[in-house]
């Protein structure tokens, strides 16, 4: 079992559509959590953070823990071609903070 | 520029040569991390630093590899006798170690290597 999994991809939706990503990980005592964008030849940027269980919002984007599931999802509202892009998952525990990336689910917003 | 800085961008080298890649931290973030990537793959840790000690080692991280942080600043990660299969983006991020839970790694724009 990989320890970080994602949606294989790719996920396409029309423009103004919400986007949804999920992801899966293995290690439960993972304690920090996070989703980051990937523009094709570039490399990763932050688009949120998630520590505890629950949604937490930042513009268009909501983050959703449970940690009892193990299960971390992004929801982009309002979804815009320049959303466009690979979402990775990464998670990391302990106090080394080292992330485990999963794959990735490229997004494909539609004009 | 206030963000994580590598060199250089793009690498290409014949197998067997030896490599050496640069990465610029954010000022004042003490931990520093290196990952490769490859096609269709999330980035994958290779090692990381606080300060100038070197904590963790991927087991990814052969013999033929080797990062320093002299001093705690900027760090170069070494590759000798390179081979096809080194051929990746290699990513350096940058983190300030803060209260537990909020480790936020921000990464550089990468440095190429591309392995003939």
């Amino acid at each position: 079992q990989k320890e970080v999994e994602q949606n294989s991809g790719p996920l396409s939706v029309p423009e103004g559509a919400i986007a949804s990503l999920n992801c899966t990980y293995s290690d439960r005592v993972s304690q920090s959590f996070f989703w980051y964008r990937q523009y094709s030849g570039k490399s990763p940027e932050l688009i949120m953070s998630i520590y505890s269980n629950g949604d937490k919002e930042d513009g268009r984007f909501t983050a959703q823990l449970n940690k009892a599931s193990q299960y971390v999802s992004l929801l982009i509202r309002d979804s815009q071609p320049s959303d466009s892009a690979t979402y990775l998952c990464a998670v990391a525990r302990g106090s080394n903070y080292k992330l485990t990336f999963g794959k990735g689910t490229l997004l494909t917003v539609n004009p | 520029d206030t963000g994580v800085s590598q060199d250089p961008r793009h690498k290409i080298t014949k197998r067997g040569q030896n490599v050496t890649f640069r990465c610029d931290p954010i000022s004042e973030h003490n931990r520093l991390y290196w990952y490769r990537q490859t096609l269709g793959q999330g980035p994958e840790f290779l090692t990381y630093f606080q300060n100038e000690a070197q904590l963790e080692k991927s087991r990814l991280l052969s013999d033929r590899f080797s990062a320093e942080r002299p001093k705690g600043s900027f760090s170069t990660l070494e590759i000798q006798r390179t081979e096809q299969g080194d051929s990746a983006m290699y990513l350096c991020a940058s983190s300030l170690r803060e209260g537990q839970g909020t480790n936020i790694q921000y990464f550089g724009a990468g440095t190429r290597l591309s392995v003939l």
